[in-house]
């Protein structure tokens, strides 16, 4: 059974250009998040989705970051524009909520350095 | 919103010896506290997880004990080896807010022979 897939699993773009991380759900699963994690701030939530829904996307940290949940299984990640001070890597997880919390998979991540 | 404390921020233990990693959360209403280990250039993985339910769990070399009146819950390790060096973090979950973690900065243990 594959795990949470991410692509890409390096970026590297200027400052300026728009940057899009995919992620796929573990089968049968039914809860997406997305991690920022950076030596300074640690592992950040950004947004999750249950069923698809935006359930919280309060650590968004700006406009310039925007997800999207298009399926059940798949999920995207935006930064437009980029900045250096983007740089980090990204993961999503995958969880199967029922009742209350639920354990959550990750993903190998994307490292993401931006020029 | 939810507040998670963890210390120290760094342990270093010889090998054999135990370590023990302590976290403070500042939601009451928080019910389920999971722990999990990142390798170096790796992604966390989950490694025991605890809930409100119950004070203490246990797996092999690993131990969760949990506080609910003083909000706080501990990670144990015995008997440590070279490869339980890496970076652990805890986290807490509120009732009712499906499985969103807050998750504390983080330890890094170094195991030395």
């Amino acid at each position: 059974d594959a795990g949470v897939i991410q692509s890409p699993r390096h970026e590297v773009t200027e400052m300026g250009q728009e940057v899009t991380l995919r992620c796929k759900l573990i089968s049968g699963h039914n809860s997406l998040f997305w991690y920022r994690q950076t030596m300074m701030r640690g592992l950040e939530l950004l947004i999750y989705f249950n069923n698809n829904v935006p359930i919280d996307d309060s650590g968004m940290p700006e406009d310039r970051f925007s997800a999207k949940m298009p399926n059940a299984s798949f999920s995207t990640l935006k930064i437009q524009p980029s900045e250096p001070r983007d740089s980090a890597v990204y993961f999503c997880a995958s969880s199967l909520i029922t009742q209350g919390a639920g354990e959550q998979y990750f993903g190998p991540g994307t490292r993401l350095t931006v020029t | 919103g939810e507040n998670v404390e963890q210390h120290p921020s760094t342990l270093s233990v010889q090998e054999g010896d135990s370590a023990v990693i302590k976290c403070t959360y500042s939601d009451s209403a928080s019910n389920y506290f999971p722990w999990y280990k990142q390798e170096l250039g790796k992604r966390p993985q989950l490694i025991i997880d605890i809930r409100s339910n119950v004070g203490e769990k246990k797996d092999q070399r690993i131990a969760v004990t949990l506080n609910k009146t003083a909000k706080h819950f501990s990670l144990h390790i015995t008997e440590t080896q070279p490869e339980d060096s890496a970076v652990y973090f805890c986290a807490a979950s509120p009732t009712g807010t499906a499985s969103k973690l807050t998750f504390g900065t983080g330890t890094r243990l170094q195991v030395t022979l």
